[in-house]
């Protein structure tokens, strides 16, 4: 089975500017969620989708946006870009129900001058 | 508000012997625990979970969990350890009422030959 893919991998950006990051879920999961990994840090949770509606955020502001596609894959959009936004981002997909195992990609490196 | 706490940023052991991560959270209602394992510039990958019954939970490559649900615990271990072990590893909990997961800060766990 394909697994989580996240495109690109490393991204720099300025300050203000927007970004879009790409997530392909596994097949077989419906379920997307967000996670912002700052250097020597746990996981943040930032929001997840389900059948495309978003199903739950964590304390980002709302210039942290995201998408989810019919075909489960997900996009994070995020705007105005802070440099405290510099930070590996996760997308983990997973099948409906909170007592499922999620399957991380291995991230996208957003790096903000 | 859930939480997850490790408190050993780093363990060290040498190969051969048993090896302990500790893990304690605080989360309402019946908890959904999770332990995932990171290698260098790679997402989470899922070890094992607890969602209810036996409190010694076994999983991937070797490692098993125990739950105690008076100390709030949920340590993973391992009997004889690996120098491919060696790895950032991370405690989850899901909670119903935060409707997502919480990660602990990670514990870097180093074998040596």
């Amino acid at each position: 089975e394909t697994g989580v893919t996240q495109s690109p991998t490393h991204l720099i950006k300025t300050r203000g500017q927007q970004v879009t990051l790409r997530c392909s879920s596994q097949s077989g999961h419906n379920t997307v969620s967000w996670y912002q990994q700052a250097l020597g840090q746990g996981p943040q949770f930032i929001f997840q989708y389900y059948r495309e509606e978003e199903n739950g955020r964590g304390n980002f502001p709302p210039r942290f946006s995201g998408l989810q596609f019919p075909n489960y894959s997900s996009e994070l959009n995020v705007n105005a870009l802070e440099l405290d936004d510099s930070a590996l981002y996760l997308c983990a997909s997973s099948r409906q129900g909170s007592n499922q195992p999620q399957h991380f990609g291995d991230g996208t490196r957003l790096s903000i001058l | 508000a859930q939480s997850v706490a490790q408190p050993e940023d780093q363990v060290n052991v040498a190969e051969g012997n048993p090896l302990t991560v500790k893990c304690t959270y605080s989360v309402s209602g019946n908890p959904y625990l999770f332990w995932y394992v990171q290698y260098p510039n790679r997402g989470l990958q899922f070890l094992l979970k607890y969602i209810t019954g036996d409190n010694l939970v076994k999983g991937s490559y070797g490692f098993e969990a125990e739950f105690n649900k008076s100390q709030t615990s949920f340590h993973l271990k391992k009997p004889s350890a690996l120098v491919s072990d060696s790895a950032l590893y991370f405690c989850a909990v899901w909670g119903a009422n935060a409707g997502k997961s919480t990660f602990g800060d990670g514990t870097t766990l180093t074998v040596k030959p």
